[in-house]
């Protein structure tokens, strides 16, 4: 069972369209992570969220953490080519401390 | 700065061997944790360390060992490989925060093939 789901699993959009991407699950979590990954290469950090409801802009990318703390959001708005990666989540419990639980991904592809 | 290393990038191994996959992480974090990531999913928590003589069993641990010496090195063994455990795996350190709010640093992977 994944503890933690994405949705959607494959997006194709046009150069300048805006997604969201989502990040669900039924427990709660002390915090949750966003991750950028690229063909080859480990998953970079984005952002941490730790407060129900925080809401932290990167940029074009808008992160919402939810209010009972079991979801979380990626917006991305005008994307570009450079957007183009894996996007995972990640979730630490508040019993478990230090381990996460990752999603099951979103791979974004934007088209020039 | 080399942050979190890797060895080997590549690896295959025939049905039955054994092999350790080497992590050496340069910035003295105290947590360490091993994960794969098989085609088109998210990553699966192997084993974790919080410091030197302490791990942990993570989500999928069965046919994996791992042992903490010092606070660089977290390596990974695979006893009698498998078919099952071909995939890429990942090594990352953090340092310690409380309710898991620190960056893992991840290393650029092992992609190992069971054949």
């Amino acid at each position: 069972t994944q503890l933690l789901e994405q949705s959607p699993q494959f997006l194709s959009i046009q150069e300048g369209e805006n997604l969201t991407v989502y990040c669900n699950s039924s427990s709660v979590f002390s915090s949750l992570q966003w991750y950028r990954q690229e063909p080859g290469e480990g998953p970079v950090l984005l952002v941490t969220v730790v407060t129900g409801g925080e809401v932290k802009k990167l940029k074009r990318l808008t992160f919402q953490f939810g209010d009972a703390r079991k979801d979380s959001s990626l917006h991305i708005t005008a994307a570009q080519p450079g957007d183009t990666g894996l996007y995972l989540c990640a979730g630490a419990l508040w019993e478990t401390g230090n381990q996460f639980y990752f999603g099951t991904g979103t791979s974004l592809t934007v088209i020039p | 700065n080399a942050g979190v290393t890797q060895t080997p990038k590549f690896r295959i191994l025939k049905i039955g061997q054994s092999m350790t996959l080497q992590c050496t992480q340069d910035m003295n974090h105290n947590y360490m944790y091993w994960y794969r990531q098989d085609p088109g999913m998210g990553l699966k928590l192997i084993y974790y360390s919080v410091g030197a003589g302490i791990t942990d069993k993570g989500e999928v641990p069965n046919g994996y060992n791992v042992s903490r010496s010092t606070t660089e090195d977290f390596p990974l063994r695979l006893e009698l490989a498998a078919p099952s455990q071909t995939s890429v795996y990942f090594c990352a350190s953090s340092p310690p925060g409380q309710f898991g709010n620190q960056p893992q640093h991840f290393g650029d992977g092992t992609r190992l093939s069971i054949l």
